[in-house]
């Protein structure tokens, strides 16, 4: 049973406009999420995170949203740039453990963006 | 960032031949190293988490004796699937942190290995 869900493999987008990604959760226990970006031939980097005590948390273009009544957070890009474009995995872990602590992963999300 | 390299990126081999996966921290010592296996369409799963100098520890369903894991220096880590056979076949990709940092923006991920078992 999948506990962290992004059912959109693919998400494509044009230059300018908003992305927006998205991810469902059924572990009420998380406390902690992420969103990683992939790009080929690489191994994910962290681009941003939320404490489950907050709604939202913004970083540049990049603000991730937390509705925790409906174990829901998205991923906002704007404006969105080539560059963006990669595989966006959403993570969740229990009792933060920092960097020790262990990550549910979701299947991650493809997003093209159009020049 | 810091960064994990991981060798080989990518290895086909014959099923019942075991084959070794090594993954680096080139520039911080990585206390604990965990490894994932990504099937197609699927999500990244953890394996097993080892930290220097013990043994891993297994998620459940992983078969210890099958995925062999070896981290005895702080920049090094080995995965060796024995007996290697076709259901193997799969994305295999670690990840290094430091168990200084507390934060998991100390996590660092390889660029993974596309594992071929014919």
């Amino acid at each position: 049973d999948q506990q962290v869900k992004q059912n959109s493999p693919s998400l494509s987008v044009q230059e300018g406009r908003i992305s927006i990604l998205n991810c469902d959760y059924t572990n009420s226990m998380f406390d902690y999420f992420l969103w990683y970006k992939k790009y080929p031939a690489e191994g994910p980097t962290f681009l941003i995170s939320i404490s489950s005590i907050k709604d939202k948390n913004e970083d540049g273009r990049f603000t991730v949203f937390l509705n925790k009544s409906a174990k829901h957070l998205s991923l906002h890009i704007v404006p969105s740039q080539p560059g963006d474009s990669a595989v966006y995995f959403c993570a969740a872990s229990e009792n933060y453990g920092g960097s020790q602590g262990n990550l549910i992963f979701g299947k991650g999300t493809k997003l093209s963006v159009k020049p | 960032g810091a960064v994990v390299s991981q060798h080989p990126s990518r290895v086909i081999c014959k099923s019942g031949t075991s084959v070794k996966i090594e993954c680096r921290s080139l520039d911080f010592q990585a206390t604990t190293m965990f490894w994932y296996r990504q099937f197609p369409k699927q999500s990244l799963m953890l394996m097993a988490t080892s930290n220097e100098g013990s043994k891993a520890t297994y998620e459940q369903g992983v078969e210890k004796d099958k995925f062999l894991i070896n981290h005895a220096s702080l920049t090094l880590s080995t995965l060796t699937v024995t007996s290697a056979h076709p259901e193997d076949s799969s994305f295999y990709i670690c990840s290094a942190s430091n168990r200084d940092t507390r934060s998991y923006r100390g996590r660092f991920f390889g660029p993974g290995t596309r594992l071929t078992v014919l």
